[in-house]
């Protein structure tokens, strides 16, 4: 158990619909970060909130979206899904930036047909 | 960025040990070495980090040798449950680079 939890666990959209998807982190941990991670891939970084401000960004384009909010939760938003976003998505928390132990959750696997 | 290689795959059997080795060649001089343990749609798992010489912790050691070029995870008398993808990775930074890992099959 890492203390951080997602929502759904599974999901099915349809193509242009949006998403929102949803992490719980640990109490004190104030930096998250999501990442999107493909069948037999590695994860991949999406982006990193710290404090409620998005801290850094990864490869992803503009509707991929953020929030981190004072309560330690956190979404990410995804618009006018593509069949590509169909993949395991996490989010991992930690105490600070540096990601010295980041938790992850369990994911959110997401399926867009 | 720092790029790590590490085997596609390793089989082993209950019991032995397995050391799982690999490559950075462009570590920076803020780099720790960090590796993951994931299972099958689960998150990734800290296993342990090091910038130099060896860590020892409750599941695994980690040596790094001076160059700090390389490093080996040793995962003592494994057993069926660490069957799993192991990830090595640089960590300097706000985000963690996930390569493609290496999968270790645990047969009896």
């Amino acid at each position: 158990e890492t203390g951080v939890t997602q929502s759904p666990t599974h999901l099915i959209k349809t193509r242009g619909q949006q998403v929102t998807l949803r992490c719980s982190s640990q109490s004190g941990h104030n930096t998250v970060s999501w990442y999107q991670q493909a069948l037999g891939q590695g994860p991949q970084f999406i982006f990193q909130y710290y404090r409620e401000e998005e801290n850094g960004r990864g490869n992803f384009p503009p509707r991929f979206s953020g929030l981190q909010f004072p309560n330690y939760s956190s979404e990410l938003n995804v618009n006018a899904l593509e069949l590509d976003d169909s993949a395991l998505y996490l989010c991992a928390s930690s105490y600070d930036i540096a990601n010295t132990e980041a938790f992850f959750g369990q994911g959110t696997r997401l399926t867009v047909v | 960025l720092a790029k790590t290689t590490q085997p596609i795959s390793m089989d082993s059997y209950e019991g032995q040990e397995v050391n799982i080795t690999c490559s950075h060649n462009n570590i920076a001089t803020n780099d720790y070495i960090t590796w993951y343990q994931q299972f099958p749609s689960q998150g990734p798992r800290f296993i342990i980090q090091g910038y130099k010489t060896k860590v020892t912790n409750e599941v695994a050691s980690l040596f790094i040798p001076a160059d700090r070029k390389s490093s080996t995870l040793s995962l003592p008398r494994v057993s069926l449950s660490d069957t799993a993808v192991y990830y090595c990775l640089m960590d300097s930074s706000y985000k963690l680079i996930f390569g493609s890992g290496t999968r270790l099959l645990v047969r009896p």
